[in-house]
């Protein structure tokens, strides 16, 4: 079946360190993935991050970036430097072009950064 | 800006109780999600519709049931909850093809 598996959290990383979160996925019924990030802040819903959604492409925002690698069939998400408003919960996910709501997601990496 | 509202934010209810999580959005989408989401397994698709009177199951449906009355609401029934269900629950909408799908900000359901 379609599934996703990323970092188990917790994870605490020194601010301006650099940051890697894995995510793997196994899209058996998707003839197209499509890959997401969404990030959770405390209080709030999920936002986008960065998606996507052809394979061999990278995607970036607010410093974060993720490659999809269809080989590895992976999809890490990157900072080379980390803030204190980067702590949150970071979701990996997979969708289909079609209807990019119908998510599969990782189980979430919390992640806490240190001053 | 696009909006998802949920309501209640918090709510505790008694097992066999009956309890109804209400979504609007004002964004014009047809799609509209529920999600719930509990430690150690990310969030998972409950039911979802693509317009007013459209149902279709997700990925977890057992336990719920789900009514869009307009295009903007969509709600989420639990007519005899059980502790099983209790969970964080994220309401979402989004168009069709490549856009930006919006989450609410979730409602805390604890079944006692």
């Amino acid at each position: 079946g379609d599934s996703v598996t990323q970092t188990e959290g917790p994870v605490t990383v020194s601010e301006s360190e650099s940051l890697i979160i894995n995510c793997t996925y196994s899209a058996t019924s998707i003839a197209y993935p499509n890959l997401f990030w969404y990030v959770r802040y405390p209080g709030e819903g999920l936002q986008l991050l960065l998606k996507v959604i052809t394979a061999g492409q990278k995607g970036s925002s607010r410093g974060f970036e993720a490659t999809y690698n269809k080989e590895t069939t992976s999809f890490h998400l990157q900072k080379a430097s980390v803030q204190e408003s980067d702590s949150a919960v970071y979701y990996c996910a997979l969708g289909s072009n079609y209807n990019q709501g119908k998510l599969i997601f990782g189980q979430g990496t919390k992640l806490s950064i240190k001053p | 800006e696009a909006a998802v509202t949920q309501s209640p934010r918090n709510k505790v209810t008694v097992t066999g109780g009956n309890v109804t999580l209400s979504c609007r959005q004002t964004n014009s989408h047809n799609y509209m999600y529920w999600y719930r989401q509990d430690t150690g397994h990310g969030l998972r698709l409950i039911h979802y519709s693509y317009g007013a009177g459209n149902l279709q199951i997700g990925d977890v449906p057992d336990g719920y049931k789900a009514t869009r009355t307009t295009q903007e609401d969509f709600f989420l029934l639990l007519e005899l909850a059980s502790p099983s269900q209790t969970s964080l629950y994220f309401c979402a909408s989004s168009d069709v093809g490549n856009t930006e799908v919006f989450f609410g900000k979730g409602t805390r359901l604890t079944v006692v």
